[in-house]
């Protein structure tokens, strides 16, 4: 267990649909990132917030959004949702920038 | 545009050690190197972090050259639970942004 929570674990929605994944930081850890996983692309990097603000900014689509919240915790919203989004989301955590990241145990989007 | 590159699979017997390369040509000044181990359907398990030269813990060794493009993880003494899949994580230079790439990953499979 890497201290890092995801919910919710499975989500199953339609195309056009908006969902709100969450995750909550090791405590302790100021650094929270996104990750999506798909059987074509790999691990791709989203998003790293860092005490609340906008740290770095990988292939994210304009459609998903993400923020983390003064309790540390993160959202990941994805919106106007495509075939192509389903995939597994994965929050990592880190004390900073440079440190070990922890990943939490993933959401799987399933979009019909 | 920053590539990591690792092989796609490999081979190997219980008892052998193994050796994974990642190839980064692009990595950024301060970053670190970072290799993680993924079984299905679950997050990413971080296994060792290194900036340059060598770093050793209880499961694993990381061999980084001088100009650190290229990174080995070294996996002594493999048994049946090692097969997974690993990945190495860089940041990207090229774009400057922390933005953070990690490898395709390498499917190890592990043989009695």
């Amino acid at each position: 267990d890497s201290g890092v929570t995801q919910t919710p674990k499975h989500l199953i929605t339609a195309t056009g649909q908006r969902v709100t994944l969450r995750c909550s930081p090791r405590s302790g850890d100021l650094s929270v990132y996104w990750y999506q996983q798909s059987l074509d692309q790999g691990l791709q990097f989203l998003i790293h917030y860092y005490n609340g603000e906008e740290r770095a900014k990988g292939n994210i689509l304009e459609r998903f959004s993400a923020q983390q919240f003064p309790d540390l915790h993160s959202e990941l919203n994805l919106s106007s949702l495509e075939l192509g989004d389903s995939a597994l989301y994965f929050c990592a955590s880190s004390l900073g920038d440079q440190e070990t990241q922890y990943f939490g145990p993933g959401t799987r989007l399933l979009v019909l | 545009l920053a590539k990591t590159t690792q092989p796609i699979s490999m081979d190997s017997y219980e008892g052998q050690e193994v050796n994974i390369t990642c190839s980064h040509n692009n990595i950024a000044t301060n970053d670190y190197i970072t290799w993680y181990q993924q079984f299905p359907s679950q997050g990413p398990r971080f296994i060792i972090q290194g900036y340059k030269t060598k770093v050793t813990n209880e499961v694993a060794s990381l061999f980084i050259p001088a100009d650190r493009k290229s990174s080995t993880l070294s996996l002594p003494r493999v048994s049946l639970s090692d097969t997974a899949v690993y990945y190495c994580l860089v940041g990207d230079r090229s774009s400057n942004t922390g933005k953070l790439i990690f490898g395709q990953g390498t499917t190890l499979q592990v043989k009695p």
